[in-house]
């Protein structure tokens, strides 16, 4: 089975950085997803970790670290439309069981 | 193109009316996926299909029907549903198999049973 932890909300001040983390215990491991979404709107896709460290892409960083069961997301330079819920997801390994479960999402909150 | 269509964006129906939800992407991908979100819950899987063939269902009730016509299609008939079945229902392809990375989801069905 898999148990995925994630604070339920956030809140930060426009232009400021972010850090929302996402811990782990999963029977098996391959792969741990970010997805961000808006209020009604799809899940879309911000970063895949297999590997121990840190991947950066724009104003968004994502770190794994496997042997800590332990990620986050780091969003830098908020900006109003960074308001959204952020869903930490883990792929299980093997099995043919590819399906990434997902956390229960933290809400950030971004004000002026 | 990177998208995932989902078809109608709403839909209300009476719990005696049967209903189909459509889904269709052009990414070649060969898994795809029907997922529950009710309001302020992550998505929740439904069911998936690898290769055109149902490879998972999760306890899902038999009101709720899946359907892969082919490689790009997936359908989601509804049937005799409940108002708590009123939800987003969003539709997600990957590359499928050992190579499977990220879902692309789609921009969902907001179902409403009455």
């Amino acid at each position: 089975g898999q148990n995925i932890d994630q604070p339920t909300e956030m809140t930060a001040t426009e232009g400021a950085i972010v850090q929302i983390n996402c811990t782990y215990q999963t029977s098996g491991f391959n792969g741990l997803f970010w997805y961000q979404q808006h209020a009604g709107e799809a899940p879309t896709f911000l970063s895949y970790n297999v590997l121990d460290g840190l991947e950066e892409k724009g104003r968004f960083s994502s770190f794994l670290s496997r042997s800590k069961g332990y990620s986050y997301l780091l969003l830098k330079e908020l900006q109003m439309k960074d308001s959204a819920s952020y869903l930490c997801a883990v792929r299980p390994a093997g099995g043919g069981s590819y399906i990434p479960t997902f956390g229960r999402g933290t809400s950030l909150i971004v004000h002026p | 193109d990177t998208e995932v269509t989902q078809t109608p964006k709403h839909l209300v129906m009476g719990m005696t009316n049967k209903k189909s939800l459509k889904c269709e992407q052009h990414m070649g991908h060969r898994a795809m996926y029907w997922y529950k979100q009710k309001a302020k819950k992550p998505p929740e899987l439904m069911f998936v299909y690898s290769y055109e063939k149902l490879s998972i269902n999760e306890s899902v009730p038999s009101r709720f029907s899946p359907e892969c016509p082919n490689s790009s299609l997936l359908n989601l008939h509804l049937h005799a549903l409940q108002p708590e079945d009123s939800a987003l229902y969003l539709c997600a392809s990957s590359q499928g198999g050992p190579a499977n990375t990220e879902a692309f989801f789609g921009q969902g069905t907001r179902l409403t049973v009455v």
